[in-house]
C-alpha cells in the first residue's frame, strides 16, 4: 500500500490556467507539507498542515492555496500558473511536533509553457 | 536566517569504502536531525534521524551529531554503486512546532 500519493504525477499546463494537485497519506500522521523543489534539486517547504491547521507559511505567493478537507489529505491548488511555477511538487506527512521524520510522496512534476 | 549547510559534491568513492557525508547548521536551538536518500527521479527517502549527541547506528549507517560545533555526518560503511545517490540533510528548528530546513544535499557516486 503506499503511504503518501500524489495526483496527477506529470502536470503540463499554459500560463494563466489554474490547477490542482491532490495528497493522500494513509499512515494516521498528523501534520502534513508541501514542498517544491527547482531544477537546482533545492528542497524548500511551502506550506504545513497541522490537525487542519496551517502551522507554516513561508514566503509563498498567494496564488497557491494549500486546502485539507481532513487530516488525510492536503490539495494544492495554484491559480494564474506563471512559468516559474515549473518545478517538481512534493507532499510529505509526518507525526507529532517532534517527528522521526518525514515521508514523501512520488512527486509532481508540474511544466508550465 | 537558519540555514543548513552541504557540499554539494559529488562526493566519489571507491565500492566498500567509507563515505563521510557531512552537514552544517546554523540555529544553535535545533532539536532534531535527519538525513535523506534521492535517487533522480525520485523522492526523498527518510534514511535516519537522531536527536542527541553522539552516534547513532543502523546497518551500514550511522549518523554523528555534535551539537557544540553544530554539525552533523552521516557515515556509509561497505558503500555499494546502488548507494549513488543524493543525500538531504534536514534539521528540526526550534519554536516549538515542526519547521524542517533543507540543505541542498550531498551527491554520492560509488564507483565499482
Amino acid at each position: 500500500d503506499t503511504a503518501v500519493s500524489q495526483t496527477p504525477k506529470y502536470l503540463v499546463t499554459q500560463m494563466g490556467n489554474d490547477k490542482s494537485i491532490k495528497c493522500e497519506q494513509n499512515l494516521g500522521h498528523d501534520t502534513m507539507y508541501w514542498y517544491k523543489q527547482d531544477s537546482k534539486k533545492f528542497l524548500k517547504i511551502m506550506f504545513s498542515y497541522n490537525n487542519k491547521e496551517l502551522i507554516i507559511n513561508e514566503t509563498v505567493p498567494n496564488r497557491f492555496s494549500p486546502k485539507s478537507p481532513d487530516k488525510a489529505h492536503l490539495n494544492l491548488h495554484i491559480n494564474s500558473l506563471e512559468l516559474g511555477d515549473s518545478a517538481v511538487y512534493f507532499c510529505a506527512s509526518s507525526q507529532g511536533s517532534t517527528p522521526r521524520g518525514q515521508y514523501f510522496g512520488p512527486g509532481t512534476r508540474l511544466t508550465v509553457t | 536566517q537558519k540555514e543548513v549547510e552541504q557540499n554539494s559534491g559529488p562526493l566519489s568513492v571507491p565500492e566498500g569504502a567509507i563515505a563521510s557525508l557531512n552537514c552544517t547548521y546554523s540555529d544553535r536551538g535545533s532539536q532534531s536531525f535527519f538525513w535523506y536518500r534521492q535517487y533522480s527521479g525520485k523522492s526523498p527517502e527518510l534514511i535516519m534521524f537522531i536527536y542527541s549527541n553522539g552516534d547513532k547506528e543502523d546497518g551500514r549507517f550511522t549518523a554523528q551529531l555534535n551539537k557544540a560545533s553544530q554539525y552533523v555526518s552521516l557515515l556509509i560503511r561497505d558503500s555499494q554503486p546502488s548507494d549513488s545517490a543524493t543525500y538531504l540533510c534536514a534539521v528540526n528548528t526550534s519554536g516549538g512546532s515542526y519547521i524542517p530546513t533543507f540543505g541542498r544535499g550531498t551527491s554520492l557516486i560509488v564507483h565499482p
